[in-house]
């Protein structure tokens, strides 16, 4: 089946580092996501992963992806009070020649100052 | 010069009414979908399109209909509103690329159904 699941909420301090962590059931994934969503607009896509791979880094953003425990985490280095947000984490499935993203139900972050 | 722009951003109405959202993308990507969150900001998926033919209908009732005209349109129609179909609604497209399912949404149109 198709899950995604997250924990509801992270706060931590300005500068430290965020992680964010998913666990998803699709075996088939070809690509992870994760998704920003700021309050009263809609989702960006911050990054993604090739499910071949087990590392990504962009700027701050660290993607890990354990295949084998189908776990996916995003760790936000020197975290700002501007990356307070709601982030998603999302698996591919396809059917057919069109595909969709199936949405965990969104980590909370809240950064003090 | 927005790449996928929906209207309105807020829709409030009575219960038993009619009424649409429409969506645009100038991206120039195959296929759009309808997305739902509700108030615990959950996301479903509604709908999607491709060139213009239905793909996926999520078991949405049958009160909600898209329609494509091309492929850079999506709208959504909604029947008969009830108090339940209060929500954001986010259209998004995509052109999937040796299956990178890349989605680009709209800022949402929030729906308040009294």
């Amino acid at each position: 089946g198709e899950d995604v699941e997250q924990s509801l909420f992270l706060s931590v301090r300005e500068g430290d580092s965020s992680v964010i962590n998913c666990t998803y059931t699709d075996s088939s994934s070809t690509y992870l996501y994760w998704y920003k969503q700021e309050p009263g607009a809609g989702l960006q896509l911050l990054t993604y992963i090739f499910s071949n791979m087990d590392m990504k880094q962009d700027q701050r953003l660290t993607v890990l992806l354990n295949k084998k425990d189908k776990h996916l985490s995003l760790r936000i280095a020197d975290t700002q009070t501007g990356d307070s947000a709601i982030y998603f984490c999302a698996e591919s499935t396809r059917s057919g020649n069109t595909g969709k993203l199936i949405f965990g139900q969104g980590t909370t972050l809240q950064v003090k100052p | 010069d927005t790449a996928v722009s929906q209207t309105p951003k807020y829709l409030v109405t009575q219960m038993g009414n009619d009424k649409s959202i429409k969506c645009e993308q100038n991206l120039g990507h195959d296929t759009m979908y309808w997305y739902k969150q509700d108030s615990k900001k959950f996301l479903k998926i509604m709908f999607s399109y491709n060139n213009k033919e239905l793909i996926i209908n999520e078991t949405v009732p049958n009160r909600f209909s898209p329609k494509s005209p091309d492929k850079a349109h999506l709208n959504l129609h909604i029947n008969s509103l009830e108090l339940g179909d209060s929500a954001v609604y986010f259209c998004a497209s995509s052109q999937a690329s040796g299956g990178n399912e890349k989605l680009f949404f709209g800022s949402g149109t929030q729906l308040s159904v009294l």
